[in-house]
């Protein structure tokens, strides 16, 4: 199984700068099949990014996903006050499937 | 539209069985992988299952493996997730989830499992 951390656990950030955060898995995620999802508090999760670094329908180009191998990045520039919410980094290139703990975005 | 619309959760006592289910429309249902997810109160996304397209393979979490089936009836475009075996760590909000290949790409409202004598 392909454990998945994130950090930090926590970003304190403003509207208008840039998050930063990382998604490391235990071994190379294949095809690079790493996703990002975004939820809000009381609502379902929203596919942000998929396969590293292609954007979901619907999703703002400030929103960038890098990385290969062992080690992603989402990368959200001008944060708007509608991007405070919790990222979940999630591998889609195995079974079991799994998703990191969540990085949490919040407004300064 | 999109939709993935949740029903069957409830308070069930451990040990106990439920069934959810999720009907799906605006879309071809046999077109895609689906999956659940579930979400313990205040934690993280735990993936709990996938089925293919057509039913052929189901994959499962460790957690949930020998007690909970996923299935899904192609005519009525809906999917299941048989639960036996209830123990206190199920208790979740348990999200339906549609797939692109093997991420989700939509997901349900959610609806809510609670385990408790």
């Amino acid at each position: 199984e392909i454990v998945l951390t994130q950090s930090p656990g926590t970003l304190s950030l403003s509207p208008g700068e840039t998050a930063t955060l990382s998604c490391r898995a235990t071994q190379t995620v294949g095809n690079n099949y790493l996703a990002w999802h975004q939820q809000k508090p009381g609502q379902a999760p929203r596919l942000v990014i998929y396969t590293t670094s292609h954007r979901a329908s619907g999703i703002p180009d400030r929103f960038s996903g890098s990385g290969s191998g062992t080690d992603f990045t989402l990368t959200i520039s001008r944060l708007e006050p509608e991007d405070f919410a919790v990222y979940y980094c999630q591998q889609h290139a195995y079974a079991p499937l799994t998703f990191g703990g969540g990085t949490r975005v919040e407004m300064k | 539209q999109v939709q993935l619309v949740q029903s069957g959760g409830g308070v069930v006592q451990p040990g106990g069985s439920l069934r959810l289910s999720c009907a799906a429309s605006g879309f071809r249902f046999s077109d895609r992988v689906m999956q659940w997810v579930r979400q313990a109160p205040g934690k993280g996304l735990e993936w709990v299952a996938l089925i293919q397209r057509d039913g052929s393979d189901q994959y499962y979490a460790d957690s949930v493996q020998g007690r909970f089936t996923i299935s899904r009836d192609l005519s009525k475009n809906t999917l299941y997730l048989a639960m036996n075996g209830l123990r206190p760590e199920d208790t979740a909000v348990y999200y339906c989830a549609r797939g692109a290949g093997w991420v989700v790409d939509f997901w349900g409202q959610g609806t809510l499992v609670t385990v408790s004598s």
